[in-house]
């Protein structure tokens, strides 16, 4: 049982475009969802995270947008890059109570063209 | 400061056959994590320790899976006896402190049982 879905597996985008990547739980004991990205040979790295009590929050050319009631939340690149190529990982984790315990989507590999 | 190193980066081992991983968590971090990939799938949360003690084990596949940390520095995971089942990616990661904090993730141990 999958408790974080991400779409899409794999997504192909010319250099200046928009990678978007979109993730649903089902937990609604989840209350902290980080995005990971992770570089081959590499492990996951934190790129950025958000908190239930926002809607939206942006770093750079990355944004992520929360939707509560529907439980879903999405990753946008902006002006995507070459060297934004990579696998990127939604994640979600309950209460910080319950530690650093996530659950995490299946992955997204991003290539960028250039 | 130095990061989550694993070791090794690559086995290749028989099914039946006894394989260790090791993790060096970044110093004075107390929590430590073990989380595996399986075939391209998600990543899995493992166990969870504090210190030299298992704050958290619900994710450990069975009992062919040991993890110990004696003395609170670094982790070791014996497989015994290895099944194919068992190849994929086992990613370790470190935190200063317990709750929704940033996990580092080291590059990650791929283990591939033939």
């Amino acid at each position: 049982q999958q408790q974080v879905k991400q779409s899409p597996q794999s997504l192909i985008v010319q250099k200046g475009g928009i990678s978007i990547i979109n993730c649903a739980y089902e937990n609604t004991a989840f209350d902290y969802f980080p995005w990971y990205q992770q570089f081959p040979g590499k492990g996951p790295a934190l790129l950025i995270a958000i908190r239930p009590d926002v809607s939206e929050k942006k770093e750079g050319r990355f944004t992520i947008s929360f939707n509560k009631s529907a439980k879903q939340f999405s990753l946008h690149i902006m002006d995507s890059q070459p060297g934004d190529s990579a696998t990127y990982f939604c994640a979600a984790s309950p209460h910080k109570a319950a530690g650093n315990k996530l659950t995490f989507g299946g992955g997204t590999r991003v290539l960028v063209k250039p | 400061e130095a990061g989550v190193t694993q070791f090794p980066s690559h086995s290749v081992i028989e099914k039946g056959q006894t394989v260790t991983l090791r993790c060096d968590p970044i110093s004075g971090h107390d929590n430590l994590y073990w989380y595996r990939r399986v075939m391209g799938k998600e990543i899995k949360f493992l166990l969870h320790f504090v210190k030299e003690s298992k704050q958290d084990e619900s994710g450990m596949p069975n009992n062919r899976f040991l993890a110990e940390r004696t003395g609170g520095t670094y982790s070791t995971l014996k497989v015994q006896p290895a099944e194919l089942e068992d190849s994929g990616v086992y990613f370790c990661a470190s935190s200063r402190f317990s709750g929704a904090n940033v996990l580092t993730f080291g590059a990650g141990s791929r283990l591939t049982v033939l």
